[in-house]
């Protein structure tokens, strides 16, 4: 168990319908980053939170939206899903710079 | 422009046998390197970074890497192969500096034969 806890593990939903990922980061850890892994485009950076603001932004889709609660658990929201959406998205926190700890993934598949 | 190249996505070894991972990386300031490995079903996990100083860096699992600025490589070596080893290996640029973000190689499948 890395500490950092990704829920749900598996999603699957249909072309068109939205749904939320979630992350509870390793204790202490301000920073939360997600990103995507799939087949084609391989790890992609998305979005990184920092204490509740948000402090970077990569390849995010406009359909895609995230944020940072005060209790630092966040949230990566994807909407009018695609087929080509499926992919594993990895959460990781850190509390320094590059010290990141990754979760298991949540694998979402769309049909 | 900042990028990384892992040459090779699959690499198989015989158990026992040296172990070879490929990466190079282009960027405008000093690098920080990092390689992740990842099992099935399984998240990242850090296998070892480069950030100043020596530049070999060892790391777990008797693995190391050796940072060469002229070539612009960060490659992966282990001296000896084990079953356990295989997984996706994937070699990660820092950027962004305290921001801390990464970009990643598409990654190397390593196969270990018995």
């Amino acid at each position: 168990d890395s500490g950092v806890t990704q829920t749900p593990k598996h999603l699957i939903t249909a072309t068109g319908q939205r749904v939320t990922l979630r992350c509870s980061p390793r204790s202490g850890d301000l920073s939360v980053y997600w990103y995507q892994q799939s087949l084609d485009q391989g790890l992609q950076f998305l979005i990184q939170y920092y204490n509740g603001e948000e402090r970077a932004k990569g390849n995010i889709l406009e359909r895609f939206s995230a944020q940072q609660f005060p209790d630092l658990h966040s949230e990566l929201n994807l909407s009018s899903l695609e087929l080509g959406d499926s992919a594993l998205y990895f959460c990781a926190s850190s509390v320094t710079p590059f010290g990141y700890t990754f979760g298991s993934g949540t694998r979402l598949t769309v049909v | 422009a900042q990028s990384v190249t892992q040459l090779g996505s699959h690499v198989s070894v015989s158990e026992g046998a040296l172990v070879l991972l490929r990466c190079n990386y282009s960027s405008s300031v000093p690098p920080y390197l990092f390689w992740y490995v990842q099992y099935p079903n399984q998240g990242l996990q850090l296998l070892l970074k480069y950030t100043t100083g020596a530049t070999l860096v060892k790391g777990i699992n008797g693995f190391e890497a050796e940072f060469k600025k002229s070539e612009t490589s960060f490659h992966l070596t282990k001296p000896s192969a084990h079953m356990s080893d295989a997984a996706e290996y994937f070699c990660a640029l820092g950027y962004g500096g305290s921001q801390g973000n990464l970009i990643f190689g598409k990654g190397t499948k390593l196969s270990v034969k018995p």
